[in-house]
Order: C-alpha cells, then sequence, then structure tokens
C-alpha cells in the first residue's frame, strides 16, 4: 500500500529552527509537497521537490532523499505565526496526492 | 485569499436532510477536487474532475454525489449522512497538463460539516 508518516506534534521556541520530517512508501514517484495548514484554513503551498536536493525558500527548505523515500521541512528563525500544521504529500505514478496526516507545529515563546 | 471559495463555512444537519456543498474557483484552472479532512488523518481524495469530467472516485460512499457543471464550479450534494461523515470538506483545483499533474493544488477554506 501507499504510506506517507510524519510526526504528529512538534514544538519548538520562537526564533529557533526546526525540521519535521516525512517518510513516504509510493507506488512512483513523482514529485513531492509541502503544504502549511493553519487552524480553520485552507491548506496553502509551501514548496514542492522531483529532483535529490535542498530548496530553499526564504525562512523555510524543503530538502529530498528518492533513494531513501525521505523529505525534510525546515524551518529557520521561528515565529509564533508559524504555529500550524504542515502537510506532506506526494504525487505518485497516476499523478493523485497522497497526503501524510500532518505536523502540528507548536511554536512556544 | 486564495482564489477558491466554498459555502457554507459550516453546516449542521440531521441525518435524514438533503444538503448541498459549492465550491468556486476564481483561477482558471481545469481541475477540481473534493477532499475530506478528518481530525488526526491524512486528506482523503473523493473525486477530482478534469475538463468537467469526473476521473476519480475513491469508493465514496453514494451518500455522496458529486457534479460539476462547469469548470469553475463544483457541487458536492449529500443525503442521508451518517454521524461519521462529521469532518472539514475541503475543495481544491488544479491547472492539468494533458495526463500530468505536478502543479500545486489551490485550496479552499472548507466546509465543517456536523451530523447528528
Amino acid at each position: 500500500g501507499q504510506n506517507i508518516d510524519q510526526p504528529t506534534e512538534m514544538t519548538a521556541t520562537e526564533g529557533a529552527i526546526v525540521q519535521i520530517n516525512c517518510t513516504y512508501q509510493t507506488s512512483g514517484f513523482n514529485g513531492l509537497f509541502w503544504y502549511q495548514q493553519h487552524a480553520g484554513e485552507a491548506p496553502t503551498f509551501l514548496s514542492y521537490n522531483v529532483l535529490d536536493g535542498l530548496e530553499e525558500k526564504g525562512r523555510f527548505s524543503s530538502f529530498l532523499s528518492r533513494s531513501k523515500g525521505y523529505s525534510y521541512l525546515l524551518l529557520k528563525e521561528l515565529q509564533m505565526k508559524d504555529s500550524a500544521s504542515y502537510l506532506c504529500a506526494v504525487s505518485d505514478s497516476n499523478y493523485q496526492l497522497i497526503w501524510g496526516a500532518g505536523t502540528k507545529l507548536i511554536i512556544k515563546p | 485569499e486564495t482564489g477558491v471559495t466554498q459555502t457554507p463555512r459550516h453546516l449542521v444537519m440531521g441525518m435524514t436532510n438533503k444538503k448541498s456543498l459549492k465550491c468556486e474557483q476564481h483561477l482558471g484552472h481545469n481541475a477540481m477536487y473534493w477532499y475530506k479532512q478528518s481530525a488526526k488523518k491524512p486528506l482523503e481524495l473523493m473525486f477530482v474532475y478534469n475538463f468537467k469530467e469526473q476521473t476519480e472516485n475513491n469508493s465514496v460512499p453514494s451518500r455522496f454525489s458529486p457534479e460539476c457543471p462547469n469548470s469553475s464550479h463544483l457541487f458536492l450534494h449529500l443525503h442521508t449522512l451518517q454521524p461519521e461523515d462529521s469532518a472539514l470538506y475541503l475543495c481544491a483545483s488544479s491547472q492539468v497538463e494533458r495526463e500530468t499533474n505536478v502543479d500545486e493544488q489551490f485550496f479552499g477554506p472548507g466546509t465543517r460539516l456536523t451530523v447528528l
């Protein structure tokens, strides 16, 4: 079966760095997405990786290793507004998105 | 503003009621999706419409009935629902290029549905 694993919840301190991991087992791979979802709001796109390596976008970076079936989202200089759920999703061989359950990130002052 | 709107934002209904959820996208996309989001569970893809044609129906019970009259509007008709159907229902859209779609999906704010 297809499976996306990510931690259920993480806690970090304002100003610090946090890494949210995602491992996947899917039938085919056509890219990996990270979305941010604040409570009661729509998920919003953060990043897309299809090749191995690190993609940097401001305070957020996303890494992919296709051979390991692994990705992480790195958040630097954490702000209180970064408190949200972070969803990992993989596009499979049929270009359908397979979603993880999300990681709830709690930022403490 | 994501360009995808959903109404109503909240809905409470009894098991014998009939209601409809509405989604509208203002992004000129050609694909639209219905997802179910339950607490601490992955997003569940329910239906996909590409170019107004339903291309995916992930074993969704018949008490959920989608309708896509044009590429900008998507409905989810509900009837005789069960309490376990209570969840957040999200609509999304994207631009599909032929058979591939690795473009991001844009989500609406969702309808919080409670079935009593």
